[in-house]
C-alpha cells in the first residue's frame, strides 16, 4: 500500500525558515494537501493542490511537490505556528495522511 | 461561515456499535462530500471514508470495509457514521470534514468538525 513518510519532528527558530517533508513514491503525480493541528484543536488545511493557499493562511506558508518529495515551507516562523503538520494525497480512491511533523519553535 | 458540528462524547463498550453525527451549515449540503478521519490518543490521522452528500454514494478505506457505515439524511443537512464492533483500539477523536474535490476524486479537507471523542472500555 501507499505510503507518505513524514520526519517526527522539525525545530526552528523564530523569524527563520520551516521546511518540512513529506515522501512517497512519485508523489509530484498526485496532489499533496497540508493541515495543522495545534494541541487539542482540529486540522485546519494550510495548503490545498500542492502549492495553493486557502483564505485566510497567512503568506508565510507555501507548499512544493515534485519527484518523490512535497515540502511545507513556513517563512518567518512564528511562535504561533507551533503545531502538528499533516501532508495528504490520494492512492487512486484511497485518502492517506502522513504520519505527522511536530515543528518546536524555540 | 462554514461549519461542521459534531455529536458530543461517547462511552461503549467492545463489541457495540456508535454511530456519530456531523450537521453541515453554511453551504450547500449536496454540492460536497462529507469525510471521516480519526486520530488516536496521540496518535495521527487517519482517513476512513466519504460519502457523496448529493447521490449517497459511499468509498470507505480498506482498514474499516465492513465495519463502517456511513449516510447521510439532506433535508437535516447530516452525515452520519456507525461504526459497528468496536474495540479498544477503536478509542480515538472522530472528525468529519467536508470534502472539496476535483472530478478525479481527489479531495482536500476543509473546514473540520470539533471532533467526537469515542471511549471504547469494559
Amino acid at each position: 500500500s501507499y505510503e507518505l513518510t513524514q520526519p517526527p519532528s522539525v525545530s526552528v527558530s523564530p523569524g527563520q525558515t520551516a521546511s518540512i517533508t513529506c515522501s512517497g513514491d512519485k508523489l509530484g503525480d498526485k496532489y499533496t494537501f497540508w493541515y495543522q493541528q495545534r494541541p487539542g484543536q482540529s486540522p485546519v488545511l494550510v495548503i490545498y493542490q500542492d502549492a495553493k493557499r486557502p483564505s485566510g493562511i497567512p503568506e508565510r506558508f507555501s507548499g512544493s511537490n515534485s519527484g518523490n518529495t512535497a515540502t511545507l515551507t513556513i517563512s518567518g516562523t512564528q511562535p504561533m505556528d507551533e503545531a502538528d503538520y499533516y501532508c495528504q494525497a490520494w492512492d487512486s480512491t484511497a485518502g492517506m495522511f502522513g504520519g505527522g511533523t511536530k515543528l518546536t519553535v524555540l | 461561515q462554514v461549519q461542521l458540528m459534531q455529536s458530543g462524547a461517547e462511552v461503549k463498550k467492545p463489541g457495540a456499535s456508535v454511530t456519530l453525527s456531523c450537521e453541515a451549515s453554511g453551504y450547500t449540503f449536496t454540492s460536497h462530500t462529507i469525510h471521516w478521519v480519526r486520530q488516536a490518543p496521540g496518535q495521527g490521522l487517519e482517513w476512513m471514508g466519504w460519502i457523496n452528500a448529493d447521490n449517497g454514494n459511499t468509498r470507505y478505506s480498506q482498514n474499516f470495509q465492513g465495519r463502517v457505515a456511513i449516510t447521510r439524511d439532506t433535508s437535516a443537512s447530516t452525515a452520519y457514521m456507525e461504526v459497528s464492533g468496536l474495540h479498544s483500539e477503536d478509542t480515538a477523536v472522530y472528525y468529519c470534514a467536508r470534502g472539496i474535490g476535483t472530478a478525479a476524486g481527489v479531495f482536500w479537507f476543509d473546514p473540520w468538525g470539533q471532533g467526537t471523542l469515542v471511549t471504547v472500555s469494559s
